[in-house]
C-alpha cells in the first residue's frame, strides 16, 4: 500500500531564503507525482506535475525533482516571498489512480 | 476558461438530513474526483469517475454516501442521514485524462459542510 510522507511538517524561514520541501513515497511504481499548495479557506492549486519518466519540472521560482528509485521528491522554492506562505502537499496516484496524499508542510515566510 | 466550480460553498444542516453537493468540472475533462478534508487533517479520497462510470467506490465512507455523474460533466455527491462526523470540506477535482494517463488535477474551491 502506497504511503506518502512529507518532512518537515512545518517550516518558518525569513523572506528571500531558498528552501526545500521533501516528499517520500514507499512504492516507486508511480505514474507521476504532483505538488499542490493549499491556502487557508481556499482550495488546492496544482503547482507542478512530474511524470514518472521525468527527473524534474520547473515553473517560475519552483523546481520539483523526482527520484523514483529512492522514492523521493523535493520542491525547491527560490527567493521565498511572504505570498509563498501556504501548506504544500505532494500526492501520487495509486494502482487505482486515486491520489495518495502526504500530510503537507506548512510553510511560513516571515517578512 | 472556467475552472472547477462547486456549490454550495457552505452548507449547514441538521443531523439526520440529506445533503447534495454539486461539482462542475472543467469542460472536456474526462476524469472527476471527490475528496474530503476534515479540519486539520489531510485529504481523503472518496470516489473517482472516468466518464460517467466510477471504477472504484471503495473510498466512500459508508452506504450513506453516493455519487453520480451525468453527461460526462456535472457530478453530485449525496450524503443521506448526515452525521456530525460528516462535517468537512468536500473537494472536487477534474483532470483531462484519468486512469494510467492521469494528469494534473484541478481543484474546485470546495463545499464546507457543517452538521449540527
Amino acid at each position: 500500500k502506497q504511503e506518502v510522507t512529507q518532512i518537515p511538517a512545518a517550516l518558518s524561514v525569513p523572506e528571500g531564503e531558498n528552501l526545500v520541501l521533501n516528499c517520500s513515497f514507499t512504492d516507486s511504481a508511480i505514474y507521476n507525482l504532483q505538488w499542490f499548495r493549499q491556502d487557508p479557506g481556499k482550495g488546492l492549486t496544482s503547482l507542478l506535475l512530474i511524470q514518472s519518466s521525468q527527473r524534474e519540472q520547473t515553473s517560475g521560482r519552483l523546481n520539483a525533482s523526482l527520484d523514483k528509485s529512492s522514492g523521493r521528491s523535493t520542491l525547491y522554492i527560490a527567493a521565498s516571498q511572504p505570498g509563498d506562505s501556504a501548506t504544500y502537499l505532494c500526492a501520487v496516484p495509486d494502482s487505482n489512480y486515486q491520489l495518495i496524499w502526504g500530510a503537507g508542510t506548512k510553510l511560513i515566510i516571515k517578512p | 476558461g472556467a475552472g472547477v466550480s462547486q456549490s454550495p460553498s457552505n452548507k449547514v444542516t441538521e443531523k439526520g438530513k440529506d445533503v447534495e453537493l454539486r461539482c462542475d468540472p472543467i469542460s472536456g475533462h474526462t476524469a472527476l474526483y471527490w475528496y474530503r478534508q476534515r479540519l486539520g487533517q489531510g485529504l481523503e479520497f472518496l470516489i473517482y469517475f472516468q466518464g460517467n462510470s466510477a471504477p472504484d467506490k471503495s473510498g466512500l465512507p459508508s452506504d450513506r454516501f453516493s455519487a453520480e455523474r451525468t453527461g460526462e460533466s456535472v457530478s453530485t455527491l449525496t450524503i443521506q442521514r448526515t452525521q456530525q462526523e460528516d462535517s468537512a470540506v468536500y473537494l472536487c477535482a477534474s483532470s483531462l485524462r484519468g486512469g494510467p494517463n492521469t494528469d494534473t488535477q484541478y481543484f474546485g474551491p470546495g463545499t464546507r459542510l457543517t452538521v449540527l
